[in-house]
């Protein structure tokens, strides 16, 4: 059975860059059609979805945040990371990473890891 | 760039029937998802692909798609599915694009 979990700051400053990682078990990276999303919601609740791993390493952004953003992975170690570069407030919130199942003209996640509140402070 | 609207919230009384519609511009011509959040946890996926649901779902839970709205459905609807419930859909320029939420009461 798939779970996810992330790591990373809890705090961190404005301009600073985001590092966070998301360990996998129960399945691995290289497996064929595997998929892991970054996806943050606001304090106020939005969900908004940040970017997409696949197991040959091709890698979509929101369009919205596409320069800010990059996604990688640590094969050896089962992870995929996310940076975000230049924080600011509205960064503020908690980020999920999920296993995505990537159909025609589809995405959707599941399971979701249980999340990490990270705070950007002036 | 494409966006789907849910209304804030809303109520039902134990064991009717709550539903929960999300919009968008020929949403009926997407595939859509469901997620149910309850405070402090995770969001968990209920029905994907419009309709399907994943294993462990209870069959109260039910979607449908066509024109603009998605509507999902919760029959007999039990005090433990009080929570937010937000879709999901794919577009080719933003790719994914969540609802803003929808937090259904259950009076």
């Amino acid at each position: 059975q798939v779970a996810l979990r992330e790591s990373g700051p809890a705090l961190v400053k404005a301009t600073q860059t985001l590092t966070l990682t998301c360990s996998l078990s129960g399945s691995s990276l290289s497996t064929n059609g595997m998929s892991v999303s970054w996806i943050r919601q606001t304090p106020g609740k939005a969900l908004e979805w940040l970017a997409r791993i696949d197991w040959d390493d091709d890698k979509y952004y929101a369009p919205s945040l596409k320069t800010r953003l990059t996604i990688s992975t640590e094969s050896s170690k089962n992870q995929v990371l996310l940076t975000l570069t230049n924080m600011d407030a509205v960064d503020t919130g908690t980020y999920f990473c999920a296993r995505t199942t990537v159909v025609t003209n589809d995405n959707y996640f599941d399971p979701w890891g249980q999340g990490t509140l990270v705070t950007v402070s002036s | 760039s494409y966006k789907l609207t849910q209304p804030p919230s809303v109520s039902v009384s134990p064991g009717q029937t709550a539903r929960i519609p999300c919009s968008g511009d020929e949403l009926g011509d997407k595939y859509v998802s469901w997620y149910q959040q309850k405070p402090g946890q995770s969001p968990l996926l209920v029905i994907y692909q419009d309709s399907k649901r994943p294993s462990g779902i209870p069959e109260r839970f039910s979607g449908s798609n066509s024109g603009n709205t998605a509507t999902l459905t919760i029959s007999g609807t039990q005090a433990l599915d009080e929570a937010d419930y937000y879709c999901q859909a794919w577009d080719s320029s933003t790719y994914v694009v969540f609802g803003g939420g929808t937090k259904l009461t259950v009076l």
